[in-house]
């Protein structure tokens, strides 16, 4: 069976602070994976997507970033942390094709920026 | 641009009662549509998915309809009960791998 894994689980930073969150996923071959931000009071916000070793697509301009540097294995980045990076990561997958199959999602990681 | 709107944003009902949980979108040309649930702190877990060609799927006590022409969705959910208590999802998938999110329904259910 397929597993997703995020770590880690909680972070606090200060502000202008790097950032790295990674997101594995086991049991499957080039999945589609994703990242997703879920800020309080908002919605769930589509960060990057990839569906393939070194594919990124960005649907929001930010100070992130996201590699893939293994076929199950994303991770997301920042040089420097502003307070509105605050907010609730999730990584997701889906299985390779057209991305219109279901969604997967981690746990999440909960990043706090003072 | 695709937006998604779910109401209501809050629920809170006695346990046993039949829910019914909205979801609409404004652009018709969707791929799918799916239905989470959410836990608090946790990740979404996929409860339906019913493709645009289709018009319902079923899982349980679940049931989630798609209007594609009227661009709207529901998610019935017999016979409630205090684990049902999460908040809800609905997502519609409007390119080949770009989701839209609604804000969510927070169903409270008491006993």
């Amino acid at each position: 069976s397929q597993t997703i894994h995020q770590w880690p689980a909680t972070l606090v930073q200060p502000v202008g602070s790097p950032l790295s969150l990674e997101c594995t996923v086991e049991g499957t071959s080039n999945p589609n994976l994703y990242w997703y931000r879920q800020a309080a009071g908002r919605g769930l916000q589509l960060l990057f997507y990839s569906v393939g070793i070194g594919q990124i697509s960005s649907e929001v301009p930010q100070n992130l970033s996201a590699s893939r540097p293994q076929d199950r294995q994303f991770i997301l980045s920042s040089k420097k942390l502003l307070l509105s990076d605050s907010g609730f990561y999730l990584c997701a997958w889906s299985p390779t094709g057209l991305g219109t199959d279901t969604q997967y999602f981690g746990p999440g990681t909960r990043l706090t920026v003072l | 641009k695709q937006e998604v709107t779910q109401i209501p944003a809050a629920l809170s009902v006695p346990e046993g009662e039949n829910l019914v949980l909205n979801c609409s979108f404004t652009d018709s040309a969707i791929y799918n549509l799916q239905w989470f649930r959410q836990d608090p702190g946790k990740g979404l877990t996929s409860l339906l998915l019913i493709q645009s060609s289709q018009r319902e799927q079923t899982s349980g006590r679940l049931n989630a309809s798609l209007d594609k022409s009227s661009g709207r969705s529901t998610l019935y959910i017999a016979a409630s009960q205090p684990g049902d208590s999460a908040t809800y999802l609905c997502a519609v998938m409007r390119g080949s791998y770009i989701p839209t999110f609604g804000r969510g329904t927070s169903l409270i259910v008491h006993p």
